[in-house]
This record gives C-alpha cells, structure tokens and sequence, in this order.
C-alpha cells in the first residue's frame, strides 16, 4: 500500500503557484521523497526527489519538513499545461532498486 | 537520449485471446518494471527484473500473466487467455541500480482494451 496522503484534487489560476501538500507520517529515515506527474494518455513523467534538504529543479521546488513527516510541491507559475494527476511517492533507494509504489494522487486543474 | 520505448501503442481484443506487450529500457538500465495502470487508479507493479532476473512477482496474476526479460534488455509481457478487468493501460519502466535516488523512468505505455 501507499504510504503517502494527498488530497484527491486540488484547483489553481493560471500563473500562480501551486502547492500541493504530501503527508508521509512512517517515512523511514532512508526513505526518499519522490514527485510524478501524470498528463491524460502519457506515462509518469519524474519531476523531483529529496531525503532531508529541499530541493528545486527547473520543473518544481520540494519542500520537506525537518520532521520528514510532510512535503509540498510547488510549481512556481501554473500554466494549463501543469494540469495533471500528482503522485507523492516514499520510496526506499537501494541496490536492488526499489519500485514506485503508486497511491491515487492530487488532480491538479489549472485554470485561466 | 532516448527514453523507454513499448509497442504496440494500442491494442483491441475480444476476451480469452492472447496479447503481448513489448518494451526496450533506457539504454545501461539494469532494472525493469511492468505496471499496470486501471482507468481512474494509480498504476500498481506487476514485476520487476534485475538484469534478466525476477526480482518481485508477488502481484503478477500467474494462471494468466506471463513476462520475460531475456538477455536483460528488452522484455515482453504477455497475456493470455485475456479477460474483460484486464483493460488496462501497460507501463514499462527502467532505472539504474545502485547509487542515491535512482530515478525510474516510464514509457508512454500500451493501452489493452478486451472486449
């Protein structure tokens, strides 16, 4: 089972930011943070991972609490293109390589 | 660089035929997975190779499912006999092993519609 909670949907206007917040509260300590996105009829698209630190990249900012317990993705500028199904994702990085185990995501709607 | 290629795109057939699905990983990617993606769920994995070795199969329904990943590069999913719950879309995934925070990487994936 997925050991993340996320709300079911979530809505923004176009050009602001989007945060979408992700609870792990049994996160382990070698437990990474992973960030997906999911366009209608494409594959999982990686946006961004983190263990401790917050991390940004050009795609989104993550922001870990120093608990480790909560995230939160933030798309800086919402654009209709960033509408998209959002999985947060814990996930334990390892030499035999861990899968993605998928919860059902944050429906994110950008909107003009 | 090139990403995980799976064909075919999208495939219809009538229940009780068979059906194989075909994925080449991201070049050097020792780890594969297949995952199943059910209209409205997240998707769930089905199995995972190292290299040609299975490293879980816990999910996969065996009486009908089957995948092999020979030479460990490309590898194939099959299906058979189908049946009407097994429309779905198929995700192929890759990553490295080894290292901190090995990305996985998917396909655009094959959509199954049984009818």
């Amino acid at each position: 089972d997925a050991k993340t909670t996320q709300p079911t949907s979530m809505d923004c206007a176009e050009g602001r930011a989007a945060n979408l917040p992700c609870n792990h509260s049994t996160i382990s300590g070698n437990e990474y943070v992973y960030w997906y996105r999911q366009i209608h009829s494409q594959g999982p698209q990686y946006i961004i991972h983190g263990l401790k630190n917050n991390e940004t990249n050009e795609m989104a900012s993550l922001i870990i609490t120093e608990d480790r317990k909560s995230s939160t993705l933030i798309l800086p500028h919402a654009t209709l293109r960033n509408t998209a199904v959002y999985y947060c994702i814990v996930r334990v990085s390892n030499q035999a390589g861990t899968a993605l185990i998928f919860g059902k995501g944050t429906t994110l709607s950008v909107s003009s | 660089e090139a990403g995980v290629a799976q064909s075919p795109r999208y495939k219809i057939i009538e229940k009780r035929q068979s059906v194989a699905f075909w994925c080449n990983p991201i070049s050097g990617h020792a780890t594969l997975y297949w995952y199943q993606q059910i209209l409205g769920q997240g998707p769930k994995l089905l199995i995972q190779f190292q290299n040609n070795g299975v490293v879980d199969d816990s999910q996969l329904p065996k009486d009908r499912f089957s995948a092999e990943r020979l030479k460990g590069v490309d590898s194939t999913l099959k299906i058979q006999p189908a049946k009407l719950e097994d429309s779905a879309v198929y995700l192929c995934a890759s990553s490295l092993i080894g290292g901190d925070g090995n990305t996985i990487y998917f396909g655009e994936g094959s959509w199954l519609t049984v009818v």
